[in-house]
Formats: C-alpha cells, sequence, structure tokens
C-alpha cells in the first residue's frame, strides 16, 4: 500500500519550454500531497502543499507563477515549470500523505520516485 | 523555525564496522521519521517514532527517539554494502503535516 508515482522519470527541455510532471496516489486517495526540490548530495527542500480543490501553499522564496500546482483530484497532483531554465535543473520529487489511520497521525509521507529535469 | 541538525553528513566506512547517525533540534517534534534514499530514487520511509524514549529496531537498524522528542539516532550493527545511501531524519509537524528535513547523512560501506 501507499505508493506514489511520478512521470515523467527523467526529461530534457530547451530554455523558455515548460515543463509538467505528474504525481499519482497508486492505491490511496490523497488530499495533500507536497513537491521537493533536491540537489545533489543534498537534503530535500520543500517547495509547496498542494491541497486537492484549493491552491498550493508555497514555501518562502518559492516563485508560484513559476511552479505552477493544480492538484485537481484526490489521486493526482501536477507540478508545471514554465519558462523553464538552466537552474530550474535539479531532481523533484512529490510525497502524499495517506489521510487514513497512523499515517495522518504521524505525519507520514510516502514519496514518488522523482523526476530528472534539465534544461539545455 | 523549527531546524533538524543532523550528523555527520558524510560516511564512510568498511563493512562489518558500527555506526551511529543524530538527528538533534531545539523543537519538539509530535513525530519522527528515518528515510533511506538511493541515487535517482524517492527516499523510503524506515521507520515512524513517536513515544519520547522509544526504541524501534529493524534487523540490524535500530532507532532510538529522545525523552524530549528534540532528537534521534540511528545505529546500524555491522554495516554492509547494501546499506550505502543517503539517510535522512524528518521532523513532523501535528500542526501543519509538514515534514522538517535534516541534511542528510551519505552513508558508503566499503567491501
Amino acid at each position: 500500500g501507499a505508493v506514489v508515482s511520478q512521470h515523467p522519470s527523467w526529461v530534457i527541455c530547451k530554455s523558455g519550454t515548460s515543463v509538467k510532471i505528474e504525481c499519482r496516489s497508486l492505491d490511496f486517495q490523497a488530499t495533500t500531497m507536497f513537491w521537493y526540490r533536491q540537489f545533489p548530495k543534498q537534503s530535500l527542500m520543500l517547495m509547496a502543499t498542494s491541497n486537492e480543490g484549493s491552491k498550493a501553499t508555497y514555501e518562502q522564496g518559492v516563485e508560484k507563477d513559476k511552479f505552477l500546482i493544480n492538484h485537481a483530484s484526490l489521486t493526482l497532483s501536477t507540478l508545471t515549470v514554465t519558462s523553464a531554465h538552466p537552474e530550474d535543473s535539479s531532481f523533484y520529487i512529490c510525497s502524499a500523505r495517506d489521510p487514513s489511520g497512523r499515517s495522518r497521525s504521524y505525519n507520514e509521507q510516502f514519496f514518488g520516485p522523482g523526476t530528472r529535469l534539465t534544461v539545455l | 523555525t523549527q531546524l533538524l541538525e543532523q550528523s555527520p553528513q558524510f560516511l564512510s566506512i568498511q563493512e562489518g564496522e558500527n555506526l551511529t547517525v543524530y538527528c538533534n533540534s531545539s523543537s519538539v517534534f509530535s513525530s519522527l521519521q528515518w528515510y533511506r534514499q538511493e541515487p535517482g530514487e524517492g527516499p523510503v520511509l524506515l521507520v515512524t517514532v513517536v513515544t519520547g524514549g522509544e526504541v524501534k529496531k529493524l534487523k540490524r537498524l535500530t532507532f532510538q527517539f529522545g525523552d524530549a522528542r528534540k532528537d534521534s539516532s540511528l545505529h546500524i550493527t555491522a554495516a554492509q554494502p547494501g546499506d550505502t545511501g543517503l539517510y535522512l531524519c524528518a521532523g513532523g509537524s501535528s500542526n501543519t503535516g509538514k515534514l522538517i528535513f535534516g541534511q542528510g547523512t551519505t552513508l558508503q560501506v566499503k567491501p
């Protein structure tokens, strides 16, 4: 149980284009998903909290107009990197909270496999 | 602002050695998770501790939550090359549901 998928697993794009990354909870419904960014050999940096049916909450310093988040259903959240630049190249990881039982109580998050974005 | 200080950040040891990773904070957390991440993959949850003083064991891994729920440790006995990876501690906020991550510990176990 508690499986989260991401698509695509890697993407290469040209500078100035937009890229959409999908995050799906496969065997549970997730009212809340999180988007993280990770640089090589570093920890995860929370970018935003995605809430189903409402606007995402962005962390300080994260541009909401550049990183568009949509949580249209209980199993899908998308992150769109708009007008991508080389400095946006990174490993993007999503996670989801299972709202039932212990996972919710214990703040457990289940992570997707990540998406490697390379902007040329 | 809640912060988690994780140490050491890098550790390279020989197979069979023991090691301990520490996660410390000045803040109290309602829960603390330990994750393991391999290159190019997402973190995988190893354990969650919620009670002060709690000790949990997962084969050769022993996790402890401090009495005051401000710190935690991960001890690996007789490390094996398969233990190589990035270990992350993360404290949970019951108010926001967010996780506060430590800096991570990159462990390399040489055969």
